[in-house]
């Protein structure tokens, strides 16, 4: 089963609004990431904030992590028509290079101009 | 996608034929991953390697199976490919970020069709 779940499914704004989106998850994490995929590409990683953290910043994001309800946020600010794409989070048990990452099914965030 | 390619990119096959994907990396990074992209169902890991011939599996890895013989190339094989692996497959290699985070660097993908 998926461990981390993303809300809403699909999300649609316009040019230069904020898009939110979420995730929850069900067992304890060492950290959480987000990760990016556009159409007919790879996901590429956006940014990550560790169980200890509550609050990231990197540029246009902000990632918020509240581990009591076991759920994070991602926010886009002033959003573009390039961040069209899909948006993934990603929960990791533990720190390292083996902690195998578990992935959520996806957010679609379409930009309109 | 830099540092890391996938081959081939698509591919057609039929029901019961061996199917070998291949990804290659330059990053010289210790761990490699196969995961599998299905609507509905996200990304799910296949297999992933911690070294030369070092290999364990992941949650859906029934019907595959994997080699690592250099540090550079891993192989994810279906020995008798049936439809309902039809799927985008993606080979990622892990980038140690600050304090030994676990953060993934993906390839491009690779599109299999079993008819």
């Amino acid at each position: 089963s998926q461990q981390g779940e993303e809300d809403p499914q699909a999300l649609s704004i316009q040019e230069g609004e904020n898009a939110t989106m979420n995730c929850s998850y069900k067992t304890s994490i060492n950290n959480l990431q987000w990760y990016r995929q556009n159409s007919g590409r790879g996901l590429v990683h956006l940014i990550l904030i560790r169980s200890n953290e509550r609050e990231k910043h990197s540029g246009r994001l902000r990632v918020t992590l509240d581990t009591s309800k076991k759920s994070s946020s991602l926010l886009i600010t002033a959003s573009r028509a390039a961040d069209t794409a899909s948006y993934f989070c990603a929960t990791a048990p533990n720190t390292g290079a083996n902690s195998k990452l578990t992935f959520g099914k996806g957010i679609t965030l379409s930009v309109r101009p | 996608d830099a540092g890391i390619t996938q081959s081939p990119r698509h591919k057609v096959t039929e029901t019961g034929t061996p199917v070998t994907l291949r990804c290659h990396q330059t990053e010289n990074h210790r761990y490699m991953y196969w995961y599998r992209q299905d609507p509905g169902h996200g990304l799910r890991l296949i297999h992933y390697s911690y070294g030369v011939k070092d290999t364990d599996k992941g949650e859906v890895s029934d019907g595959y199976s994997v080699s690592r013989s250099k540090t550079e190339d891993f192989l994810l094989t279906l020995e008798s490919a049936t439809s309902s692996q039809t799927s985008v497959y993606f080979c990622a290699i892990s980038l140690d970020g600050a304090s030994g985070a676990n953060v993934l660097t993906f390839g491009a993908g690779s599109r299999l069709t079993v008819l």
